[in-house]
């Protein structure tokens, strides 16, 4: 079956702008995730998304904010965009969410960069 | 505080040499579960592995094991024989029941097989 599709794969911005990421989860899952990756903070998680509702956000400021559509398919949008910023935003789609804990399936990644 | 430490950051070894990549993690639930991903160049995460804290028990799948022993906090894992096509960067990552789909990653271990 496919797999996580996120698009765009790569992008430039400048900064002061904004950007929306999208990403398609394996079909029947539920839940979608977003993590950050840069080399000097490593992969940080950002939100997770499931029916619609945000479950949990990690600690990134509210420049960055996402939602979750019905079809399961979510996007994440980044505000006035900051040269850290620029990094790999992987999308990840499990089939459930809070106790029950399932591995993750990632997509390959959009890479921002904000120059 | 750090959840997840993998303080192996690069290792080179020789095709068909055994390696063991090191994770120690840290929470105080009692309920977690533990995971290994492997990243190739395309930046797309591979599940390897997924653990739960009730289960002690190691596995071997193929050339892949893992070494979880709760008494250390060490989910260990060994590839043997290695091969040029295990080159990647290797992260563990911890999740706790309370948080859902919230992984908190390593910083990865960078593993290159010489031909």
């Amino acid at each position: 079956k496919a797999g996580v599709t996120q698009t765009p794969r790569y992008l430039i911005k400048t900064r002061g702008q904004q950007v929306t990421l999208s990403c398609s989860p394996i079909s029947g899952h539920r839940s979608v995730s977003w993590y950050q990756q840069t080399p000097g903070q490593g992969l940080q998680f950002l939100f997770e998304y499931f029916s619609e509702t945000q479950r949990n956000k990690g600690n990134f400021p509210g420049r960055f904010s996402g939602r979750q559509f019905s079809n399961s398919r979510s996007e994440m949008n980044v505000s006035t965009l900051e040269l850290g910023d620029s990094a790999l935003y992987l999308c990840a789609s499990s089939l459930a969410s809070g106790s029950y804990t399932g591995e993750l399936f990632f997509g390959e990644g959009s890479r921002l960069t904000v120059l | 505080a750090q959840k997840v430490t993998q303080a192996q950051t690069e290792i080179s070894v020789v095709e068909k040499e055994d390696v063991t990549l090191d994770c120690v993690y840290e929470t105080r639930d009692t309920t977690y579960y533990l995971f290994w991903y492997k990243q190739p160049p395309s930046g797309e995460l591979v599940f390897l592995i997924r653990r739960n804290s009730f289960d002690e028990q190691n596995e071997i799948s193929g050339r892949y094991s893992w070494n979880f022993q709760k008494s250390t906090s060490s989910f260990n894992f060994t590839i043997t024989a290695s091969q040029v096509v295990d080159s990647a960067v290797y992260f563990c990552a911890l999740s706790e029941v309370h948080t859902g789909n919230q992984f908190y990653f390593g910083t990865g271990t960078s593993l290159t097989v010489i031909p």
